[in-house]
Protein backbone atom coordinates (compact mmCIF):
# COMPACT_ATOMS: atom_id res chain seq x y z
CA UNK A 1 0.00 0.00 0.00
CA UNK A 2 1.37 3.79 -0.84
CA UNK A 3 2.35 5.58 1.99
CA UNK A 4 0.32 8.76 2.91
CA UNK A 5 1.27 12.15 4.65
CA UNK A 6 -1.37 13.89 6.57
CA UNK A 7 -0.73 17.51 8.55
CA UNK A 8 -1.18 16.64 12.38
CA UNK A 9 -3.74 19.00 13.30
CA UNK A 10 -6.65 21.55 11.40
CA UNK A 11 -8.53 24.16 12.80
CA UNK A 12 -12.16 25.15 11.25
CA UNK A 13 -14.26 27.32 12.04
CA UNK A 14 -18.30 26.05 12.07
CA UNK A 15 -20.32 26.43 8.88
CA UNK A 16 -17.18 26.98 6.88
CA UNK A 17 -15.58 24.40 4.69
CA UNK A 18 -12.99 22.04 6.23
CA UNK A 19 -10.46 21.19 3.61
CA UNK A 20 -7.76 18.09 4.70
CA UNK A 21 -4.94 17.05 2.28
CA UNK A 22 -3.11 14.28 1.70
CA UNK A 23 0.01 13.33 -0.03
CA UNK A 24 -0.11 10.09 -1.46
CA UNK A 25 3.32 10.73 -4.44
CA UNK A 26 3.58 6.99 -4.57
CA UNK A 27 0.53 5.48 -5.63
CA UNK A 28 0.22 3.41 -7.51
CA UNK A 29 -2.49 3.45 -10.89
CA UNK A 30 -4.72 0.72 -9.19
CA UNK A 31 -4.91 2.06 -5.68
CA UNK A 32 -7.91 4.10 -4.54
CA UNK A 33 -7.46 6.48 -2.11
CA UNK A 34 -10.27 6.19 0.85
CA UNK A 35 -11.06 8.61 3.82
CA UNK A 36 -12.26 7.55 7.35
CA UNK A 37 -12.84 9.73 10.26
CA UNK A 38 -12.95 8.62 14.25
CA UNK A 39 -14.72 11.00 16.62
CA UNK A 40 -13.68 10.37 19.84
CA UNK A 41 -14.30 6.73 21.57
CA UNK A 42 -15.94 5.84 18.59
CA UNK A 43 -15.55 3.21 16.01
CA UNK A 44 -14.06 4.57 12.44
CA UNK A 45 -16.60 5.66 10.29
CA UNK A 46 -15.84 5.34 6.44
CA UNK A 47 -16.53 8.96 4.43
CA UNK A 48 -15.53 8.57 1.02
CA UNK A 49 -13.20 6.87 -1.52
CA UNK A 50 -12.24 7.44 -5.41
CA UNK A 51 -9.78 6.48 -7.94
CA UNK A 52 -9.04 9.48 -10.42
CA UNK A 53 -12.39 11.62 -10.39
CA UNK A 54 -13.18 13.85 -8.17
CA UNK A 55 -16.37 12.20 -5.68
CA UNK A 56 -19.12 13.63 -3.75
CA UNK A 57 -21.83 12.08 -1.19
CA UNK A 58 -23.73 13.19 1.33
CA UNK A 59 -20.74 13.41 3.82
CA UNK A 60 -17.86 15.09 2.02
CA UNK A 61 -16.13 15.56 -1.35
CA UNK A 62 -13.29 14.26 -2.67
CA UNK A 63 -10.91 15.81 -5.07
CA UNK A 64 -7.57 14.29 -6.68
CA UNK A 65 -5.02 15.90 -8.73
CA UNK A 66 -4.93 14.77 -12.08
CA UNK A 67 -1.39 12.94 -11.10
CA UNK A 68 -2.67 11.17 -7.97
CA UNK A 69 -0.13 12.15 -6.21
CA UNK A 70 -2.69 14.16 -3.45
CA UNK A 71 -5.82 14.68 -2.98
CA UNK A 72 -8.29 16.63 -0.79
CA UNK A 73 -11.23 15.64 1.36
CA UNK A 74 -13.94 18.77 1.44
CA UNK A 75 -16.52 19.34 4.37
CA UNK A 76 -18.27 21.84 2.79
CA UNK A 77 -19.92 23.62 5.96
CA UNK A 78 -18.41 21.61 8.84
CA UNK A 79 -20.33 21.44 12.49
CA UNK A 80 -18.89 20.51 15.86
CA UNK A 81 -19.86 16.91 15.20
CA UNK A 82 -17.31 16.78 12.36
CA UNK A 83 -14.67 17.44 15.26
CA UNK A 84 -12.31 13.77 14.86
CA UNK A 85 -9.45 12.09 13.42
CA UNK A 86 -9.12 11.89 9.58
CA UNK A 87 -7.63 9.07 7.61
CA UNK A 88 -6.80 8.95 4.19
CA UNK A 89 -5.85 5.57 2.65
CA UNK A 90 -4.47 4.41 -0.39
CA UNK A 91 -5.34 0.67 -1.54
CA UNK A 92 -6.20 -1.32 -4.11
CA UNK A 93 -9.81 -2.44 -4.07
CA UNK A 94 -10.30 -6.03 -3.85
CA UNK A 95 -13.37 -8.20 -2.47
CA UNK A 96 -11.35 -9.79 0.63
CA UNK A 97 -10.33 -6.26 1.96
CA UNK A 98 -7.87 -7.16 4.65
CA UNK A 99 -6.61 -5.00 7.51
CA UNK A 100 -7.18 -1.13 6.90
CA UNK A 101 -3.67 0.64 7.77
CA UNK A 102 -4.66 4.16 9.62
CA UNK A 103 -1.80 6.01 9.81
CA UNK A 104 -1.52 9.06 12.15
CA UNK A 105 -4.48 11.18 10.47
CA UNK A 106 -5.32 14.80 10.79
CA UNK A 107 -7.04 16.08 14.38
CA UNK A 108 -9.50 18.04 13.01
CA UNK A 109 -11.00 20.74 15.21
CA UNK A 110 -14.39 22.76 14.89
CA UNK A 111 -14.64 25.57 16.74
CA UNK A 112 -17.84 27.75 17.34
CA UNK B 1 -27.73 1.85 7.20
CA UNK B 2 -25.09 -0.41 7.91
CA UNK B 3 -24.95 -2.03 11.71
CA UNK B 4 -22.19 -3.39 13.11
CA UNK B 5 -23.36 -4.05 17.07
CA UNK B 6 -20.26 -5.55 19.98
CA UNK B 7 -22.05 -6.76 22.92
CA UNK B 8 -20.44 -4.40 25.69
CA UNK B 9 -19.37 -0.98 25.48
CA UNK B 10 -17.52 -1.44 28.64
CA UNK B 11 -15.63 -4.53 30.12
CA UNK B 12 -13.88 -5.02 33.56
CA UNK B 13 -12.30 -8.51 33.81
CA UNK B 14 -9.65 -10.55 36.12
CA UNK B 15 -6.31 -11.77 35.12
CA UNK B 16 -6.93 -14.88 33.68
CA UNK B 17 -10.44 -15.12 32.90
CA UNK B 18 -11.86 -16.58 29.89
CA UNK B 19 -13.13 -13.37 27.99
CA UNK B 20 -15.61 -13.53 25.19
CA UNK B 21 -16.55 -10.22 22.84
CA UNK B 22 -19.17 -10.45 20.47
CA UNK B 23 -19.70 -8.83 17.07
CA UNK B 24 -23.28 -8.75 14.84
CA UNK B 25 -23.92 -7.45 11.70
CA UNK B 26 -26.98 -7.16 10.13
CA UNK B 27 -25.73 -5.93 6.29
CA UNK B 28 -25.47 -9.96 5.39
CA UNK B 29 -21.50 -9.11 4.43
CA UNK B 30 -18.89 -12.16 3.93
CA UNK B 31 -16.00 -10.50 5.67
CA UNK B 32 -15.44 -9.65 9.34
CA UNK B 33 -12.46 -8.24 11.42
CA UNK B 34 -11.07 -7.57 14.95
CA UNK B 35 -8.49 -4.91 15.46
CA UNK B 36 -7.33 -3.61 19.18
CA UNK B 37 -6.29 0.21 19.42
CA UNK B 38 -3.65 1.17 21.34
CA UNK B 39 -2.58 4.95 22.09
CA UNK B 40 0.28 5.54 19.50
CA UNK B 41 -0.32 1.87 18.01
CA UNK B 42 -3.23 2.68 15.86
CA UNK B 43 -5.29 -0.11 15.17
CA UNK B 44 -3.87 -3.56 14.67
CA UNK B 45 -5.70 -6.41 13.18
CA UNK B 46 -6.11 -9.77 15.45
CA UNK B 47 -8.20 -12.02 12.97
CA UNK B 48 -10.15 -11.62 10.29
CA UNK B 49 -12.58 -14.04 8.27
CA UNK B 50 -14.05 -14.40 4.92
CA UNK B 51 -16.84 -17.14 5.42
CA UNK B 52 -18.66 -18.87 7.71
CA UNK B 53 -16.03 -21.19 9.82
CA UNK B 54 -12.97 -19.34 8.09
CA UNK B 55 -10.50 -17.43 9.75
CA UNK B 56 -7.51 -15.99 9.00
CA UNK B 57 -4.50 -14.80 11.28
CA UNK B 58 -3.85 -11.06 11.29
CA UNK B 59 -0.57 -9.29 12.70
CA UNK B 60 -1.29 -10.12 16.49
CA UNK B 61 -3.13 -13.16 16.87
CA UNK B 62 -1.17 -14.30 20.03
CA UNK B 63 -3.21 -15.31 22.81
CA UNK B 64 -6.52 -14.49 20.86
CA UNK B 65 -8.59 -17.01 19.05
CA UNK B 66 -12.28 -16.12 17.08
CA UNK B 67 -15.24 -18.27 16.02
CA UNK B 68 -17.74 -17.63 13.05
CA UNK B 69 -20.30 -20.35 13.00
CA UNK B 70 -23.07 -17.77 11.60
CA UNK B 71 -22.13 -15.27 8.43
CA UNK B 72 -23.54 -12.60 10.82
CA UNK B 73 -21.39 -12.96 14.12
CA UNK B 74 -17.49 -13.17 14.73
CA UNK B 75 -16.69 -13.30 17.90
CA UNK B 76 -13.15 -12.50 19.56
CA UNK B 77 -12.45 -14.99 22.80
CA UNK B 78 -9.31 -13.98 24.87
CA UNK B 79 -8.66 -17.51 26.63
CA UNK B 80 -6.72 -16.11 29.60
CA UNK B 81 -6.91 -12.79 29.80
CA UNK B 82 -3.48 -11.05 31.12
CA UNK B 83 -3.29 -7.06 31.20
CA UNK B 84 -1.25 -6.14 28.01
CA UNK B 85 -4.64 -6.90 26.50
CA UNK B 86 -6.10 -4.27 28.37
CA UNK B 87 -7.37 -1.97 25.00
CA UNK B 88 -10.03 -0.59 22.90
CA UNK B 89 -11.52 -3.69 20.73
CA UNK B 90 -12.91 -3.01 17.60
CA UNK B 91 -15.33 -5.26 14.91
CA UNK B 92 -15.52 -4.52 11.44
CA UNK B 93 -17.08 -5.71 8.38
CA UNK B 94 -17.42 -5.70 4.75
CA UNK B 95 -19.03 -6.71 1.60
CA UNK B 96 -16.77 -9.39 -0.93
CA UNK B 97 -18.39 -7.67 -3.91
CA UNK B 98 -15.33 -5.41 -4.52
CA UNK B 99 -15.76 -3.13 -1.72
CA UNK B 100 -14.12 -4.95 1.02
CA UNK B 101 -11.96 -2.31 1.67
CA UNK B 102 -15.22 0.29 2.77
CA UNK B 103 -15.09 -1.65 6.55
CA UNK B 104 -18.17 -0.45 8.58
CA UNK B 105 -17.06 -0.51 12.35
CA UNK B 106 -18.87 -0.70 15.55
CA UNK B 107 -18.72 1.39 18.31
CA UNK B 108 -16.00 -1.00 20.38
CA UNK B 109 -15.77 -2.49 23.27
CA UNK B 110 -12.98 -0.85 26.34
CA UNK B 111 -11.76 -3.36 28.27
CA UNK B 112 -9.64 -3.70 31.05
CA UNK B 113 -8.10 -6.69 32.44
CA UNK B 114 -7.07 -6.10 36.38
Amino acid sequence: DAKTTQPTSMDCAEGRAANLPCNHSTISGNEYVYWYRQIHSQGPQYIIHGLKNNETNEMASLIITEDRKSSTLILPHATLRDTAVYYCIVRVEGNQGGKLIFGQGTELSVKP
Amino acid sequence: DVKVTQSSRYLVKRTGEKVFLECVQDMDHENMFWYRQDPGLGLRLIYFSYDVKMKEKGDIPEGYSVSREKKERFSLILESASTNQTSMYLCASSSYNGQGNIQYFGAGTRLSVL
